[in-house]
């Protein structure tokens, strides 16, 4: 089945330390994104790519970083000068070209700063 | 501004009630609209696009009001399982980012 999965489903960061959020989709999407999700607020927009080689920044790209090598893969790496990483991460991947195309969405990364 | 709005809720009903939720957006170009379920600690899983002409699938229908900006979600004959928080999300045709509301709370009660 086609899908999109992230990994881990829970990481531990100590702090001065970097992690990185794996994402894989085998879907053929274009586009894919990094959201994250603080307790009792919506998503907001880290990073976004519509094609390989290729990413924007989001809305609160600061202390992250991301690579999109191949169309399948876009890991996010959550710096050390992110102050407050603790929050669940969302990537998501969507079809380019029809606008009614929604998102298909992982399951989520729970990173906690230890 | 922001760009997409809803009623944080909670809403709590009973079984069998019909609930409904609205959700207004700021830019009139918008292309395309969307309802996403998130049970907790989930991810959000897509419950329907909204199309300009209303559309109805099961005991959910959508409506897109185009004038006043607005999309809504009517739930008829709730059930336990529909308990979860509602997303509203809008395409604003001016990139390739989507705008997520920060979601309706719904719980059904016994």
């Amino acid at each position: 089945d086609g899908g999109i999965t992230q990994s881990p489903k829970y990481l531990f960061r100590k702090e001065g330390q970097n992690v990185t959020l794996s994402c894989e989709q085998n879907l053929n999407h274009d586009a894919m994104y990094w959201y994250r999700q603080d307790p009792g607020q919506g998503l907001r927009l880290i990073y976004y790519s519509q094609i390989v080689n290729d990413f924007q920044k989001g809305d609160i790209a600061e202390g992250y970083s991301v690579s999109r090598e191949k169309k399948e893969s876009f890991p996010l790496t959550v710096t050390s000068a992110q102050k407050n990483p603790t929050a669940f991460y969302l990537c998501a991947s969507r079809g380019t070209g029809l606008p009614n195309y929604g998102y298909t969405f992982g399951s989520g990364t729970r990173l906690t700063v230890v | 501004r922001k760009e997409v709005e809803q009623d944080p809720g909670p809403f709590n009903v009973p079984e069998g009630a019909t609930v409904a939720f609205n959700c207004t957006y700021s830019n009139s170009a918008s292309q395309s609209f969307f309802w996403y379920r998130q049970d907790c600690r989930k991810e959000p899983k897509l419950l329907m696009s909204v199309y300009s002409s209303g559309n109805e699938d099961g005991r959910f229908t959508a409506q897109l009001n185009r004038a006043s900006q607005y999309i809504s979600l009517l739930i008829r004959d709730s059930k336990l399982s529909d308990s979860a928080t509602y997303l509203c999300v809008v395409n604003p045709n001016t990139g390739n980012q989507f705008y997520f509301g920060t979601g309706t709370s719904l719980t059904v009660i016994p």
